[in-house]
């Protein structure tokens, strides 16, 4: 596996409550990505990052934030989690450019809002 | 905008019997589509990119522009081969995924 690692694996927390997962890389890969993945709905794009402090907004950007103050590491925060964001959410990372097309994946967070 | 779909959220077979797993997409461009597996309590990783007309694990898949479409097929399915698939369009370093089909190869 890319030394790709997601934290915490497992999390259960309350509506209204602020969450952060962290997915923390040691590729030093450019292209970091967060995604949500939804039975019928497959993986949907969160957030990513092409860069230390640059970020964009993906398909379903609503209720999320992220950050990348280094390379390594790309946080995704829920600043009040709602039950419509329990989800499985996958971290991936990207060398980025025509040369290097794949997407790696963390081993995912399950999150669950009661 | 891009779209991928995958008809199928089920697909069944016995073991040995041939598999097609459909994708098709939308896309102004020129596409780049690749198939992502994820097998039980694994990480999703990639299957095979149409740009390397590989064949891996037995599976192929065609880049049909005239239907776009980009079905993966294997003549005869194997039981390791159950898991959840995502077809998968690229543009600009992003990844726009199908909704999945989980294939079951039954013994």
């Amino acid at each position: 596996d890319a030394g790709i690692t997601q934290s915490p694996r497992h999390k259960v927390t309350e509506t209204g409550t602020p969450v952060t997962l962290r997915c923390h890389q040691t590729e030093n890969h450019r292209y970091m990505y967060w995604y949500r993945q939804d039975p019928g709905h497959g993986l949907r794009l969160i957030h990513y990052s092409y860069g230390v402090k640059d970020t964009d907004k993906g398909e379903v950007s609503d209720g999320y934030s992220v950050s990348r103050s280094k390379t390594e590491d790309f946080l995704l925060t829920l600043e009040s989690a709602t039950s419509s964001q329990t989800s499985v959410y996958f971290c991936a990372i990207s060398e980025g450019g025509e040369g290097a097309r794949e997407q790696f994946f963390g081993p995912g967070t399950r999150l669950t809002v009661l | 905008a891009q779209r991928v779909t995958q008809p199928e959220k089920l697909l069944s077979v016995f073991k040995g019997a041939p598999v097609e797993l459909k994708c098709n997409y939308s896309y102004s461009g020129s596409p780049e589509l690749f198939w992502y597996v994820q097998y039980s309590r694994q990480r999703l990783q990639l299957l095979l990119r149409h740009i390397s007309r590989e064949s891996i694990k037995g599976f192929t898949a065609d880049l049909n522009k005239g239907e776009t479409s980009f079905h993966l097929k294997k003549p005869f399915a194997q039981e390791e081969d159950s898991a959840m698939y995502y077809c998968a369009l690229r543009r600009r370093n992003m990844l726009t995924f199908g909704g999945g089909t989980r294939l079951m190869v039954k013994p």
